[in-house]
């Protein structure tokens, strides 16, 4: 079976522009997520849906970071303007509420820079 | 805001040695979850413990919840190189289906 699938794996962008970021959840699973990874302040969530409803986004940074997620098998997750500061390691999860003590299955990350 | 407090942040040791990372919060957790990351991967789940004071063994590795369901260990025996990783805790209070992650500990074994 495929895991959570994420596009791009690495996107550099100038300082300014709008980022987007796509996840693929597993099928199936009716929770995402999503998080930032940096050295400095580790993994941090973002924001979750379950059943494609935003049920938390109080970790989103600001104004500038939008999530959608229009059906069960796609979501995205929006930078507008991106700036350096957002530079991390972004990753979406997924998780079935049948999945004993919510165990979370991570994509491969998109590794962002903003210049 | 729950925090994991994980210790130590850093670990060297070389093949063959024992190693103890601990997991630690002032909050109940429900369970309690280790995951270990490896470079340019997302954290994968090693364990899930749930009652205090259960023991959990996967191999060479074994896991403790603490009886209060606040802390929570990892001890690794006779390290290996492909131990090598960020290991992770993440806990949920059974009251939100999120998990709180802890501050890391990246663990380096050398031959």
């Amino acid at each position: 079976d495929a895991g959570v699938i994420q596009s791009p794996r690495h996107e550099v962008t100038e300082m300014g522009q709008e980022v987007t970021l796509r996840c693929k959840p597993i099928s199936g699973h009716d929770y995402l997520f999503w998080y930032r990874q940096t050295m400095m302040r580790g993994l941090e969530l973002l924001i979750y849906f379950n059943n494609n409803v935003p049920i938390d986004d109080s970790g989103m940074p600001e104004d500038r970071f939008s999530a959608k997620m229009p059906n069960a098998s796609f979501s995205t997750l929006k930078i507008q303007p991106s700036e350096p500061r957002d530079s991390a390691v972004y990753f979406c999860a997924s998780r079935s509420t049948g999945s004993s003590s919510y165990e979370q299955y991570f994509g491969p990350g998109t590794r962002l820079t903003v210049t | 805001t729950q925090l994991l407090e994980q210790s130590p942040q850093f670990l060297s040791i070389q093949e063959g040695e024992n190693l103890t990372v601990y997991c630690n919060s002032s909050s109940v957790f429900s369970s309690l979850q280790w995951y270990r990351q490896e470079p340019g991967e997302g954290p994968v789940l090693l364990v899930t413990v749930v009652t205090g004071g259960e023991v959990k063994k996967l191999k060479r590795l074994t896991f403790q919840f603490g009886d209060a369901r606040k802390d929570s260990s990892l001890h690794i025996t006779a390290a290996q190189p492909g131990d090598t990783g960020l290991y992770l805790c993440a806990g949920d209070t059974g009251t939100a289906s999120k998990l709180t992650f802890g501050t890391g500990t990246r663990l380096q074994v050398t031959l």
